[in-house]
């Protein structure tokens, strides 16, 4: 069964721009959710979400969102990008069971200028 | 979700079997134990879990103490590409999705 995937793997943008990422995640999960991870702060929550609908929610600005589609398949979006969004942004998929697994993906390696 | 305590850092030998201590003291009824790993600039890649039996897959084996307060992760016959940052968490079974890492255990592997 093919792994939680990510793209792009590496993008540069630059300060104001904004960024769509995608993530598709193993075939049958229905929850995504997506994490950032920094050297300084560590991993951190961004939001999940299971059958299109977001159930939890990081505590980050609202610069930061995201969708799922009905194929599961998600994405997140930053708008007026920061030197501080900088970052790898993680994506995780479960299949809801007890317990809860999460499974990740390699990320998305986000660079702003 | 309990708290729990690794060593920043350990070696090990290629071949030989690399042991990562986890303590989880605070550690309740329902909740597993679980490992994660990190290579630098990748995602966490899951390893195992557990709640209160040893378990083993075809990557690890885990070990968790009768009273559940520490538990053990054995890779047994490590290779270069097992150095990575290893991840010990404690998690309910009902506890929210979101995933928090504490600072892990940088296992390096020597040739």
């Amino acid at each position: 069964k093919a792994g939680v995937t990510q793209t792009p793997r590496y993008l540069i943008k630059t300060r104001g721009q904004q960024v769509t990422l995608s993530c598709s995640p193993i075939s049958g999960h229905r929850s995504v959710s997506w994490y950032q991870q920094t050297p300084g702060q560590g991993l951190q929550f961004l939001f999940e979400y299971f059958s299109e609908t977001q159930r939890n929610k990081g505590n980050f600005p609202g610069r930061f969102s995201g969708r799922q589609f009905s194929n599961s398949r998600s994405e997140m979006n930053v708008s007026t990008l920061e030197l501080g969004d900088s970052a790898l942004y993680l994506c995780a998929s479960s299949l809801q069971g007890v317990p809860d697994t999460q499974y990740f993906g390699p990320g998305t390696r986000l660079t702003v200028l | 979700d309990a708290k729990t305590t690794q060593p920043p850092s350990m070696d090990c030998a290629e071949g030989r079997a690399a042991n990562l201590p986890c303590n989880h003291s605070t550690i309740s009824g329902n909740e597993y134990v679980y490992w994660y790993r990190q290579i630098h600039s990748q995602g966490p890649q899951y390893i195992i879990h557990g709640l209160k039996n040893n378990e083993t897959n075809e990557m690890a084996s885990l070990i968790i103490t009768e009273d559940r307060k520490s538990s053990t992760l054995i890779l047994p016959h490590a290779t270069l590409r097992d150095t990575a940052v290893y991840y010990c968490i404690v998690r309910a079974i009902a506890s929210a999705r979101q995933l928090t890492f504490g600072s892990g255990t940088q296992l390096t592997v020597l040739p």
